[in-house]
């Protein structure tokens, strides 16, 4: 069975400094897709970042990047110049190509000022 | 477009009675799909459905019961509440083939 971890119950950093948010999957899979997902205190889920397991090249989206690791089956987030509204839940998340979502625990992140 | 829709907000139920959670959408995606969140986890699949007619049990299915009788709407039917169904319920859809869930704004849900 697939299983998402994430190491990181809590953290936190300083506004306008570099975070860095782990996850490790469990899969036999060959295709499939991860995701990023943050839930701020309105309980929103919202999207972050996806990767296609099938591309190599690493997503980036504006201050959020990842460093996708498919041999080691790790899938870590970056957020670049956080900012007090960076403060959330981050959840980790794999999909099959059945397109059933495994959530990992979260990891709860507080920004700073 | 309104999006994903979920009602109530809140409820507050009693051991033993039953409720549904409704949620609709407008985007007209073919795939549905009901989760629980609870606190200090993360998202567990309940249901989903591929589209009108269909349904599937996801992780947690017990206690619970859905139905799609068209695309739009994916109630959620709590038949004997328990204190084990306290939880924030998420609905989601996606349109199939982009991999991509669109998530509504749950309903918290008390069982005393």
């Amino acid at each position: 069975a697939q299983t998402v971890t994430q190491s990181q119950p809590e953290m936190s950093v300083q506004e306008a400094e570099t975070v860095t948010l782990s996850c490790t999957y469990d899969t036999s899979e060959n295709n499939y897709y991860l995701f990023w997902y943050k839930q701020p205190p309105s309980r929103q889920m919202i999207l972050v970042i996806r990767q296609e397991a099938y591309k190599q090249q690493n997503a980036t989206e504006n201050r959020f990047s990842v460093n996708f690791q498919k041999a080691a089956k790790s899938f870590s987030l970056k957020i670049s110049d956080s900012q007090l509204g960076d403060t959330a839940m981050y959840f980790c998340a794999f999909m099959k190509e059945d397109d059933k979502i495994i959530f990992g625990k979260g990891t709860r992140l507080h920004i700073l000022p | 477009n309104a999006g994903v829709t979920q009602t109530p907000k809140f409820r507050i139920l009693k051991i033993g009675q039953s409720m549904t959670l409704q949620c609709a959408q407008d985007m007209n995606h073919n795939y549905m799909y009901w989760y629980r969140q609870d606190p200090g986890m993360g998202l567990k699949l309940i249901y989903y459905s591929v589209g009108a007619g269909i349904t599937d049990k996801g992780e947690v299915p017990n206690g619970y019961n859905v139905s799609r009788s068209t695309t739009e709407d994916f109630p959620l039917r709590l038949e004997l509440a328990a204190p084990s169904q306290t939880s924030v319920y998420f609905c989601a859809t996606e349109l199939a083939g982009l991999s991509e869930q669109f998530f509504g704004p749950g309903t918290r849900l008390t069982v005393l």
